[in-house]
């Protein structure tokens, strides 16, 4: 079946716009997880969705950051006034299982939405 | 800030050679993994080794985890070109949480 989708995959903004990513998981997944990688690093985590609830957005590095999945499967994440160390590939990853720690998750990422603000 | 740190951070190695990799992390673990990325697959897992396992094996890869020391590494043996990409760890703190924490990286390269 089809794997997780991102777009776009590649987003130019100028700093202080505000950009909108979208994340399209596996079909029936329930856990839906966004990170931040910059170029050189492992992915940083930034926020956890278990259907439509949000449950650990500890990672969002400010109040710009917002993501949200009303309806349980399509997310997106919003940054607001970007800024140049918002430049980065974000990442999303779904996972079939819930309730439980990361670490007992397959997750299964998208490709990735490169980020470059100017 | 990331609590696994690979090391070597880059290795090159010719094909049919052997490749480990080391990782460490901070605090106590439920599970830990591995992952792989490259430029034409992006990030995909390949294992899962529990906290209570001190060694798991799939096809090439080979796994091992010491609690003691905080430590796992990844051994991929007769290597090819195409296991050339990025290795990461990722864990959790065992606080019940969501958060997966990656470090940064081990970058290989085989040589044909």
């Amino acid at each position: 079946g089809a794997g997780v989708s991102q777009s776009p995959r590649y987003k130019v903004a100028k700093r202080g716009q505000d950009v909108a990513l979208r994340c399209d998981p596996i079909s029936g997944h329930v856990s839906l997880f966004w990170y931040q990688q910059a170029l050189g690093q492992g992915p940083e985590f930034l926020t956890y969705f278990q259907n439509e609830a949000q449950l650990d957005k500890s990672g969002l590095p400010s109040d710009r950051f917002f993501a949200e999945r009303p309806e349980g499967s399509v997310s997106t994440l919003k940054i607001q006034r970007t800024q140049q160390e918002d430049s980065a590939v974000y990442l999303c990853a779904s996972s079939s299982l819930a309730g439980v720690a990361s670490s007992y998750n397959e997750q299964f990422f998208g490709p990735g939405t490169r980020l470059t603000v100017l | 800030s990331q609590q696994g740190e690979e090391d070597p951070q880059a290795l090159s190695i010719q094909e049919g050679e052997n490749a480990t990799m080391n990782c460490s992390y901070k605090t106590s673990i439920n599970n830990l993994q591995w992952y792989r990325q490259n430029s034409g697959r992006g990030l995909v897992h390949l294992i899962l080794i529990r906290s209570n396992e001190r060694e798991k094996h799939s096809g090439r890869l080979r796994v091992t985890l010491d609690t003691s020391k905080k430590s796992s590494s990844l051994l991929i043996t007769a290597s090819r070109a195409a296991d050339t990409a990025s290795y990461f760890c990722a864990t959790d703190a065992d606080t019940g949480g969501f958060k997966t924490i990656f470090g940064a990286g081990t970058r290989l390269f085989v040589k044909a």
